[in-house]
């Protein structure tokens, strides 16, 4: 059965530094990768997505991941945040097939520090 | 820009009364979900439902949970009895027609309050 760990609960981090999120994932299949935010009081949001090809995905606000196959991750990364980048991160997989269900990782609090 | 809408944004009920959560998909998505989030854990896939029937549940999804797309456009979760355990965040999620594309795009979710 497929599953997916987030390592950290909460990382706190200064404004304008680096960060990473990390993700490990299992399954027995290719599998789908996403990333979800999920600002206070507010719904899921697609942040990137690894579908297939390159194994380096970006969004549009500068975060980016990574698929590493041989070591089962799918972290994310963002070379300098901002205040506004405080929210909850979801990793989570798909397998795909006739349903396409999402099982998620239990989330990272990503707190920014002014 | 096309998005899921769900009511309503927060409901309280009774132990024991039926609820039933709205959603309203992306018009051509095909693919619909149900997830719950219990507060301060993760998120989880209740039941998935394709061409008027249901593809997939998990354990949760027990006889008290029940799902409907009544006309083209409204997608309904009902829980017949409702327990204090039931009390969590429930997300309506949609996918698009194109097989390979597995990305769903979530609803703002209800708030469901069990007293």
């Amino acid at each position: 059965a497929q599953s997916v760990t987030q390592l950290d609960s909460q990382v706190p981090v200064f404004e304008e530094a680096p960060v990473e999120l990390r993700c490990n994932y299992s399954s027995s299949v290719s599998v789908y990768l996403f990333w979800y935010v999920q600002y206070p009081n507010q719904g899921l949001q697609l942040l990137l997505k690894y579908l297939s090809g390159s194994t380096l995905v970006e969004s549009i606000n500068g975060f980016e991941a990574e698929f590493n196959k041989s070591q089962t991750s799918f972290h994310l990364r963002k070379p300098s945040v901002h205040i506004s980048d405080t929210a909850e991160y979801f990793c989570a997989v798909s397998e795909g097939g006739n349903t396409g269900k999402l099982i998620f990782g239990q989330g990272t609090t990503l707190q920014v520090k002014p | 820009e096309p998005e899921v809408t769900q009511t309503p944004s927060h409901q309280v009920t009774q132990m024991g009364q039926e609820v039933i959560l709205r959603c309203v998909p992306i018009s051509n998505h095909l693919y619909f979900y149900w997830y719950r989030q219990i507060l301060g854990q993760k998120v989880e896939f209740l039941v998935s439902f394709y061409n008027n029937e249901i593809s997939e549940k998990s354990e949760i999804f027990d006889d008290q949970f029940s799902v409907e797309r009544p006309d083209g456009s409204n997608f309904t979760l009902k829980i017949r009895s409702t327990k204090l355990e039931d009390s969590a965040m429930y997300f309506c999620a949609s996918r698009g027609q194109v097989v390979s594309s597995y990305e769903q795009y979530f609803g703002p979710g209800t708030r469901l309050t069990v007293t």
